[in-house]
């Protein structure tokens, strides 16, 4: 089992429509939580920590189920600048580190 | 303030020849990292380094990799007789302390002719 699973996409949605991304991770003892964007040919960027009382940024909210293994990541009113790859990010299985997922792919369509 | 900077920006060299890129980190920031990211992929953790403890060299692909880290600040990742499978995106990110959130670098475009 890999340390952080994302569904690839791409999600494919209209503009205004709402979309939620999960993200299973392996570790239970897993502390630190983000979400991180990253546009076509640039760096990550850091969207938002999640915390475990779930946590919310504009359009953006963010949540974690421990029980699960999971984080969650929903959009409210699309926008087309919101199209990009998210990445999730948790503690490694050793847990000396962060680690990245592999990402999903968002499409904000007019 | 300044963020994470990395050059050069873009490297082209041949089959065969040694490369080395350099990553200047936040100041301050005790943690540093280098990953590798091919077109259309994710990122690909390289190494690690935390403070003045041993770099986590785990991801490194081959014994062609390697990198240092200068006083705690600067880094540098060298690639030894490049390989056309070496040509990616490599990234330079820190952070305050390991758990903290990461910054990322602009990247390095390594094209192995």
């Amino acid at each position: 089992r890999k340390e952080v699973e994302q569904d690839p996409g791409p999600f494919n949605v209209p503009e205004g429509a709402t979309v939620a991304f999960n993200c299973t991770y392996s570790n239970s003892a897993s502390q630190s939580f983000f979400w991180y964007r990253q546009d076509c040919r640039k760096e990550p960027k850091l969207l938002m920590s999640v915390y475990s009382s779930g946590n919310e940024d504009g359009r953006f909210t963010a949540q974690l189920n421990r029980a699960s293994q999971y984080i969650s990541l929903l959009i409210r009113d699309s926008k087309l600048s919101d199209s990009a790859t998210y990445l999730c990010v948790v503690n490694s299985d050793a847990g000396n580190m962060l680690t990245f997922g592999g990402g999903t792919r968002l499409m904000v369509k007019p | 303030g300044a963020g994470v900077s990395q050059s050069p920006s873009n490297k082209v060299t041949e089959k065969g020849k040694d490369v080395e890129l350099r990553c200047d980190p936040i100041s301050g920031h005790t943690a540093l990292y280098w990953y590798r990211q091919s077109l259309g992929q994710g990122l690909e953790f390289l190494i690690y380094f935390q403070g003045n403890s041993a770099p986590d060299k785990s991801g490194l692909p081959s014994d062609r990799f390697s990198a240092e880290r200068t006083g705690g600040s600067v880094s540098t990742l060298t690639i030894q007789r490049t390989q056309q499978e070496d040509s990616a995106v490599y990234l330079c990110a820190s952070s305050l302390a390991r758990m903290n959130e990461q910054f990322f670098g602009p990247g390095t475009r390594l094209t192995v002719l």
